[in-house]
């Protein structure tokens, strides 16, 4: 089955700086790929999301780029506020007709101090 | 719109006895997923269901958990008997349909086994 490693597990930024977070994954036939913002006492929320038929997508402050040849893709965050703070995950998975199974990295703690 | 809903938020029950989560979808929504969120194996896709009709229960830990789909705005994941070791918060989650991509999440349930 599909394995998505994460890295790294805790992030600390300063207000205003980048963040990246990087996310492998086993599965070439892995086709999309999406990001969660987890807030304390709530569910996983959807950021972003790309496909395998495309390299790199944005969201104003937030961008996703995948390398489907080293089989890596990463989420980055500018300019960062004290709301970004949360805990992030990434996801893998094969989306057929018959199914999405995602498959979770293990989470990152963003941190982002004043 | 309303997004998710699942009840209890919070549950606490004795080992032994039944535990019931339920989750309505969001409206429209074909696809039903619950996850299981704990620190040591982060998220896992328990089971899924399609037009409610159970499609994977491969996550399913044992058989102690069973889950049921009777209409397109209910599920259930019951765990007979509990055991310490179900404490997680556990996710519902919904997409529009099996070949479409996004799930979004519900608050989830904490369940205690104490």
């Amino acid at each position: 089955g599909e394995n998505v490693e994460q890295h790294p597990s805790t992030l600390s930024v300063q207000e205003g700086d980048s963040a990246v977070i990087k996310c492998t994954y086993s599965d070439s036939a892995s086709n999309y790929f999406p990001w969660y913002k987890q807030e304390l006492g709530k569910g996983p929320q959807l950021i972003i999301d790309i496909r395998s038929n495309v390299g790199e997508k944005k969201d104003q402050r937030i961008a996703v780029t995948l390398n489907k040849t080293a089989k890596h893709f990463s989420l980055h965050i500018t300019e960062t506020q004290p709301e970004d703070s949360a805990v992030y995950f990434c996801a893998a998975s094969r989306v057929t007709g018959g199914g999405n199974k995602l498959t979770f990295g293990t989470g990152t703690q963003l941190k982002v101090e004043l | 719109d309303a997004g998710v809903i699942q009840s209890p938020r919070h549950e606490v029950t004795e080992m032994g006895q039944e535990v019931t989560l339920r989750c309505k979808p969001i409206s429209g929504h074909n696809s039903l997923f619950w996850y299981r969120q704990t620190m040591m194996r982060g998220l896992e896709l328990l089971i899924y269901f399609n037009n409610n009709v159970p499609i994977d229960d491969s996550g399913m830990p044992e058989d102690r958990f069973s889950a049921k789909m009777p209409n397109a705005s209910f599920s259930t994941l019951k765990i007979q008997p509990s055991e310490p070791r179900d404490s997680a918060v556990y996710f519902c989650a919904s997409s529009p349909g099996l070949a479409v991509h996004e799930q979004y999440f519900g608050p989830g349930t904490r369940l205690t086994v104490t």
